[in-house]
């Protein structure tokens, strides 16, 4: 398995401002995946982010709401842009690893309010 | 667009008794399958995965699950449940690399 962690853990933000969600992998992986869980509700793909090419977004999300960095293969970062309530979910950051890397291990998550 | 669906979305149990989470996926073919376990205040963890061979897959914590591919199914089983098994429960499935999820089901358990 791979440790993930996250940063930060939680932000209270203002409507109309951006925030950049940091993940960290303590082993270089390939893929590395966002998620949105929003209050009471499943997870939901955001994009795939792999390091050496755009990262390539789910139906539903575009990338100037949701850019995404992909340096190197131990790090990523997603940036939630000009924020409004709606986006007010928690963020999570996951890589594949393990069995022919189809298996998927997750960070702490961001929990981002916006007022 | 693959779906899967989770039967129960809130289930409460007394310690010691059976517990069963059911899980259907939608789509054909080469199927990986997975459950997440998410306890109060901790990160999504996986519990246990199937991608082939023996359909009775055994996970951490005494966590089972049955593939029984006629159904589209991967139930999730274990046979007596602690206070310490309270958390949400995902299943999760996908035929590339990525997951899609059922909307968790919330396993309370009274001591």
């Amino acid at each position: 398995s791979a440790v993930i962690s996250q940063k930060p853990s939680r932000d209270i933000c203002q409507r109309g401002t951006s925030l950049t969600i940091q993940c960290q992998v303590d082993s270089q992986v390939t893929m590395m995946f966002w998620y949105r869980q929003q209050p009471g509700q499943s997870l939901t793909l955001i994009a795939t982010a792999n390091q050496g090419s755009e990262a390539t977004y789910e139906s539903g999300f575009v990338i100037d709401k949701f850019p995404i960095s992909r340096p190197n293969l131990t790090f990523s970062t997603l940036t939630v842009s000009n924020m409004s309530p709606e986006d007010s979910s928690i963020y999570l950051c996951s890589v594949a690893a393990g069995t022919g890397a189809y298996e998927q291990y997750f960070g702490p998550g961001t929990r981002l309010t916006v007022t | 667009a693959q779906s899967v669906s989770q039967h129960n979305h809130h289930v409460i149990l007394s310690e010691a008794a059976s517990l069963e989470l059911g899980c259907n996926y939608s789509y054909g073919g080469t199927v990986n399958l997975f459950w997440y376990v998410q306890y109060p205040g901790q990160h999504l963890q996986l519990l246990l995965k199937y991608f082939s061979g023996d359909p009775l897959v055994k996970g951490i914590k005494g966590f089972e699950a049955e593939f029984i591919k006629s159904k589209f199914s991967f139930n999730l089983r274990k046979p007596s449940v602690q206070w310490s098994d309270t958390a949400e429960y995902f299943c999760a499935a996908s035929n590339d690399y990525k997951l899609s999820f059922g909307a968790g089901t919330t396993v309370t358990v009274r001591a």
